[in-house]
């Protein structure tokens, strides 16, 4: 069935070093992808998404690209801060409409 | 109200007894959906409403766990003969149909004692 691969955390970077966190899916069809983020202690946000190849999401500074030919929607920010710290879940919408999420990436930025 | 909204926010309940959990979607959204999760664990799927389909409910763990929907409205999960391994934060979410985002609720803080 379809799935969502995220990298393992926790992800330990310095204030304003640069952020990637992968993620890469398998889907039939063409899926809506998403970013999500869940601050400590708060609910889950929509950070970011893609509805077809090759668009890029963007928001607060993080951007990914929807790569069809990777199966890849790998996020990024290029100056990370504190209150970024969170975790982050890569999910994506298949053919049916059923939302699934990767295990989640844990962010933790050092001032 | 606004956004998706949860209740109870807290629930603590004795090992064996049944609990219902209520999410009332943002209006207007025909796609409903329920995760589980664990502390410092990512999202476990539930099950999946959309429109008058029939539900996907691929992810129950097991048949303690049922959950309902009146029509394009609220929906309530119940958990049967409770367990403590049920504890866990429960999560619902709704979209507009198709390949829209889903916003959550805060959730429910399920503990079974």
């Amino acid at each position: 069935g379809d799935s969502v691969t995220q990298m393992e955390g926790p992800v330990t970077l310095s204030e304003e070093a640069f952020l990637t966190i992968n993620c890469t899916y398998t889907a039939t069809g063409y899926p809506s992808l998403f970013w999500y983020v869940q601050y400590p202690g708060e609910g889950l946000q929509l950070l970011l998404k893609a509805t077809k190849a090759d668009d890029k999401g963007s928001n607060k500074g993080f951007e990914a690209t929807y790569r069809k030919e990777t199966t890849s929607f790998h996020l990024e920010k290029g100056s990370v801060q504190v209150s970024d710290s969170a975790v982050y879940f890569c999910a994506l919408k298949d053919s049916s409409y059923k939302l699934i999420f990767g295990s989640g990436t844990r962010l933790l930025v050092r001032p | 109200g606004a956004g998706v909204s949860q209740s109870p926010s807290n629930k603590v309940t004795e090992k064996g007894k049944d609990v219902e959990l209520r999410c009332d979607p943002i209006s207007g959204h025909t796609a409903l959906y329920w995760y589980r999760q664990r502390l410092g664990q990512g999202l476990e799927f539930l099950i999946y409403f959309q429109g008058n389909s029939a539900p996907d409910k691929s992810g129950l763990p097991s048949d303690r766990f049922s959950a309902e929907r009146t029509g394009e409205s609220v929906s309530t999960l119940t958990i049967q003969r409770t367990q403590q391994e049920d504890s866990a934060v429960y999560l619902c979410a709704s979209s507009l149909q198709g390949f829209s985002e889903a916003f959550f609720g805060q959730g429910t803080r399920l503990t079974v004692v």
